[in-house]
C-alpha cells in the first residue's frame, strides 16, 4: 500500500498570503494525484489532477506541481472561501487508492 | 442537474448488514467508473471500494474486504455497496463518486453525493 504523507497538519494563513501544501508518497506514483477541497459539511471537491492539472471551474490561484514522490499545493493568495481541509491522493498504484491524512488551512 | 444523492445510512448493530444506495440523476451512469470513500466523523478520507463501468473489475480496501461488496445496476443508474458483518470502525459518513471523466477508469473524482451515515453501535 502507498502511504500518503501531508504536511503540515494544519497552516495558519492570513487572507493575500500564499499556502503551500506538501504530499508525500511512500513510493513513486509518477503524476498519479489529485488535491480535493473539502469544506465542513460539504463532500470533497476536486481540485487538481496529474498533479498540476485543474478541474474545470477551479481558480487559477490554485497550483499543483511535482512528480514521483514529492507534490506540492500552492494557493497562491488565499481567499476567505479557500480555508478549508485539503487532500492528497494517489491513484497509480491501486487497490487501494489512498489519501493523505489532510491539511487543514486556517485564518491567521 | 448532475448529482449523485446516497441513500440506506442507518444506525446497525455490531455483526450487522446494511446496504447503502447511490442513485445518479442527469447524467448515464453506464460511462463512468464509481467508487465509495468514508470518513469518520472528524477523520481524514478512507477510500473503501472502486468499481468500472460494467461491473466487470472491482476493488477493495483491505479493511473492508470480504465484508463489503460493491455492484452496479446501470439499468437502474446506480451504484451500491452491501455491507455485512458490520463493526464499530465502519462508522463513517459513506460518500459515493464519479470518475471526473467517462470511458475509462481513471480513479479520480469530480463528482460527489452529500453522504449518507452509518453507525455501527450496540
Amino acid at each position: 500500500e502507498i502511504v500518503m504523507t501531508q504536511s503540515p497538519a494544519t497552516l495558519s494563513v492570513s487572507p493575500g498570503e500564499r499556502a503551500t501544501l506538501s504530499c508525500r508518497a511512500s513510493q513513486s506514483i509518477n503524476r498519479d494525484l489529485a488535491w480535493y477541497q473539502q469544506k465542513p459539511g460539504q463532500p470533497p471537491r476536486l481540485l487538481l489532477y496529474g498533479a498540476s492539472t485543474r478541474a474545470t471551474g477551479v481558480p487559477a490561484r490554485f497550483s499543483g506541481s511535482g512528480s514521483g514522490t514529492e507534490f506540492t499545493l500552492t494557493i497562491s493568495s488565499l481567499q476567505s472561501e479557500d480555508f478549508a481541509v485539503y487532500y492528497c491522493q494517489q491513484y497509480d498504484t491501486w487497490p487501494p487508492l489512498t489519501f493523505g491524512g489532510g491539511t487543514k488551512v486556517e485564518i491567521k | 442537474e448532475v448529482q449523485l444523492v446516497e441513500s440506506g445510512g442507518s444506525v446497525v448493530r455490531p455483526g450487522g448488514s446494511l446496504r447503502l444506495s447511490c442513485a445518479a440523476s442527469g447524467f448515464s451512469l453506464d460511462d463512468y467508473g464509481m467508487t465509495w470513500v468514508r470518513q469518520a466523523p472528524g477523520k481524514g478520507l478512507e477510500w473503501v471500494s472502486g468499481i468500472n463501468w460494467n461491473g466487470g473489475s472491482t476493488g477493495y480496501a483491505d479493511s473492508v474486504k470480504g465484508r463489503f461488496t460493491v455492484s452496479r445496476d446501470n439499468a437502474k443508474n446506480s451504484l451500491y455497496l452491501q455491507m455485512n458483518s458490520l463493526r464499530a470502525e465502519d462508522t463513517a459518513f459513506y460518500y459515493c463518486a464519479r470518475d471526473l471523466r467517462g470511458g475509462g477508469w481513471y480513479l479520480y473524482f469530480g463528482l460527489w453525493g452529500r453522504g449518507t451515515l452509518v453507525t455501527v453501535s450496540s
